[in-house]
């Protein structure tokens, strides 16, 4: 079946420092979407992205879409310690109408 | 608005027993979905629903039972609990399939 994968697994940084978070999906995706989850909470939704290439920001953090449509990064600039949590993506299933989700990415930042 | 609530929040039982988690919208969303999530392994899809009276299984359906007689509600039947099946359980729900989930706030599940 599916298989999104995340790498890396863990990543801890000094505050101020960049953090990037990549997907890969073995299958191309029609949308991809990002969540967070906060230590301790339960994910909740980022963004989504739909277009072949596209970027979109949120304040420090920019997502892309790659332009087969089968990977997609997260990066944010100048971490700060509430960007501590585990962040998500997550593909449609071809075999199914619901949302494959990766592994994860737990970011840790040291103030 | 509520959103997506899960009962209970934490739950402990013996092998073998039985319950039911429940979850309910108030979003009137469509689709509804049930996730485990273990260290390490992110959320995996048990069950999910693309309406009132349609449920379909997902990536580790073994174990668990779903129904949706209502568009709000979207209870999991664990039939007989094994230790394989401690985690933490999140419900989910949107407007349509690929549309983005509104999660509850999980159930930690503990079975001994």
């Amino acid at each position: 079946g599916q298989q999104v994968m995340q790498i890396p697994q863990y990543q801890h940084v000094q505050e101020g420092e960049d953090f990037t978070t990549y997907c890969n999906s073995s299958t191309t995706l029609s949308n991809i979407q990002w969540y967070k989850q906060r230590p301790g909470g339960h994910p909740v939704f980022l963004i989504q992205l739909v277009k072949s290439g596209e970027v979109k920001k949120q304040k420090r953090l920019t997502f892309q879409f790659g332009e087969a449509k089968k990977n997609s990064s997260l990066h944010i600039t100048a971490t700060q310690t509430t960007d501590v949590g585990t962040y998500f993506c997550a593909g449609e299933d071809t075999g199914r109408r619901a949302l494959t989700f990766g592994s994860g990415t737990r970011l840790q930042v040291q103030p | 608005n509520a959103g997506v609530t899960q009962t209970p929040k934490f739950q402990v039982l013996k092998t073998g027993q039985s319950m039911t988690l429940q979850c309910a919208q108030d979003m009137n969303h469509e689709y509804m979905s049930w996730y485990r999530q273990d260290p390490g392994m992110g959320l995996r899809l048990i069950h999910y629903s693309v309406g009132a009276g349609i449920t379909d299984q997902g990536e580790v359906p073994n174990g668990y039972n779903v129904s949706r007689s209502t568009t709000e509600d979207f209870p999991l039947r664990l039939l007989s609990a094994a230790p394989s099946q401690t985690s933490v359980y999140f419900c989910a729900s949107s407007r349509f399939y690929n549309s983005p989930l509104h999660f509850g706030n999980g159930t930690r599940l503990t079975v001994t």
